[in-house]
């Protein structure tokens, strides 16, 4: 069975940072395009960012609301995806999941794991 | 950025019922073009891809249609499970956005 979980989630204060990871297993991880995606309290999705395959030089890009203050990286050897979140703001409060590319759509996704920025 | 407008953004239906959900697009996006399901504390599910595409898994009374700009996400007979938020998502480019979702409820 294909799997995503993340972890890493927690309180921190505005200014902080915080270590997002997601563990895949079922699926050759290696090589898939990775996605994290965002959900705050009560509302949609948004999506966070992206990181593609060693084939496609682990290319990274970012939304707009994220660029500068976030890093997508991955382990390929320990199937695991990261996000690096710095200079948290309140509004950055949400669930964060992560999701496989399968060619250009999201066909898997983790549960997600809850990020609070309050002091 | 492109822009996704989905109608309505919640509905009440009945099982066995007939729901039609829409989302446009602000520019073309071609077939890139995906639907996911979504429960409370669940991880969202794709129901279609490439506008049309039933993934692997999905009962058949989930349909997708549409090219350009307007898309529609039809279910045919509503089952009790099919009770959840829907969202359309467009991957023909970065940033890729989403729909605001539609809350399908129990009438």
């Amino acid at each position: 069975e294909m799997q995503l979980v993340e972890s890493g989630g927690d309180l921190v204060q505005p200014g902080g940072s915080l270590r997002l990871s997601c563990v895949a297993s079922g699926f050759t991880f290696s090589d898939h395009y990775m996605d994290w995606v965002r959900q705050a309290p009560g509302k949609g999705l948004e999506w966070v960012g992206r990181i593609r395959s060693k084939v496609h030089s682990y290319i990274t890009e970012y939304a707009a609301s994220v660029e500068g203050r976030f890093t997508i990286s991955r382990d390929d050897s320990k199937n695991s995806l990261y996000l690096q979140m710095s200079s948290l703001k309140t509004e950055d409060t949400a669930v964060y999941l992560c999701g496989r590319l399968d060619y250009h759509y999201m066909d898997v996704w983790g549960k997600g794991t809850t990020v609070t920025v309050s002091s | 950025d492109i822009q996704m407008t989905q109608s309505p953004s919640s509905l009440s239906a009945s099982v066995g019922d007939r729901v039609i959900i829409t989302c446009r697009a602000s520019q073309s996006i071609s077939s890139y073009l995906s639907w996911h399901q979504q429960k409370p504390g669940k991880a969202p599910k794709l129901l279609i891809y490439a506008a049309s595409s039933l993934q692997s898994g999905v009962p058949s009374r989930f349909s997708g249609s549409g090219s350009g700009t307007d898309f529609t996400l039809t279910i045919s007979s509503l089952q009790p499970e099919d009770f959840a938020t829907y969202y359309c998502q467009q991957s023909y480019s970065t940033p890729i956005t989403f729909g605001q979702g539609t809350r399908l409820e129990i009438k």
